[in-house]
């Protein structure tokens, strides 16, 4: 199956601040989704990006299909932003990343 | 999350005992998919079900799971005499058709908890 890597694992950020989240994916693939789990267990989804950009509020991602990379751009964080961030890739069965956690701190 | 709906949100299980947990995909879907989130391990795909067929169970272990997705009525992930090691959050995801090249909407999840 695809293999998905996420780096960084861990970031601690403070509030205001910008970052960038990445995604490595093994092989070519039709479906890519951005999530947020919440401290409640929730998975929010933030994108389906196979290709292409896309933004919505202070979030942004791009997915660049041909080298097998999406990021995730977070813009002046806020501390509900804390949370676990997984990439997931694959077509009807999804592989999901190990996640980045993030940590806004006020 | 609101299109799919999941129940219970938790669930509390002894040992030996059954678990059914419930999956209602969004209006207009009729592709589910149930992943399960092990503690330390992330979450994995289980199974790919359409209404009366199982598509795809390669993620499922081999004995004590089943799951199902009637004609009419929820998705249910069955797991007969339960162990510690299901305990677990399990969602479930819906797409209005096959193929990857659509977005799965989520769960909530329901909490598997086995005393």
């Amino acid at each position: 199956g695809i293999q998905v890597e996420q780096s960084p694992p861990d970031l601690i950020l403070q509030e205001g601040a910008n970052s960038t989240l990445r995604c490595n994916f093994s092989d070519s693939v039709n479906n890519l989704q951005w999530f947020h789990q919440n401290p409640w267990g929730q998975l929010i989804n933030l994108f389906y990006i196979p290709s292409g950009t896309k933004q919505n509020g202070r979030l942004s991602a791009t997915t660049v299909a041909t080298e097998r990379y999406s990021l995730l751009y977070i813009s002046s964080s806020q501390t509900t932003d804390s949370g676990v961030y997984f990439c997931a890739a694959g077509d009807y069965k999804l592989s999901f990343g190990a996640g980045t956690t993030v940590t806004v701190r006020a | 999350n609101a299109g799919v709906m999941q129940n219970p949100r938790h669930l509390v299980r002894r040992r030996g005992q059954e678990a059914r947990l419930r999956c209602s995909p969004m209006k207009g879907h009729s592709h589910v998919y149930w992943y399960r989130q092990l503690p330390e391990e992330g979450l994995k795909f289980m199974v790919y079900l359409q209404k009366e067929n199982i598509i795809d169970e390669s993620g499922m272990p081999k004995e004590r799971f089943s799951a199902e997705f009637p004609k009419e009525g929820p998705s249910i992930l069955r797991i007969q005499q339960v162990v510690r090691g299901d305990s677990a959050a399990y969602f479930c995801a819906s797409s209005p058709r096959t193929g990857g090249d659509q977005p799965q909407h989520f769960g909530d999840g329901t909490r598997l908890s086995i005393l």
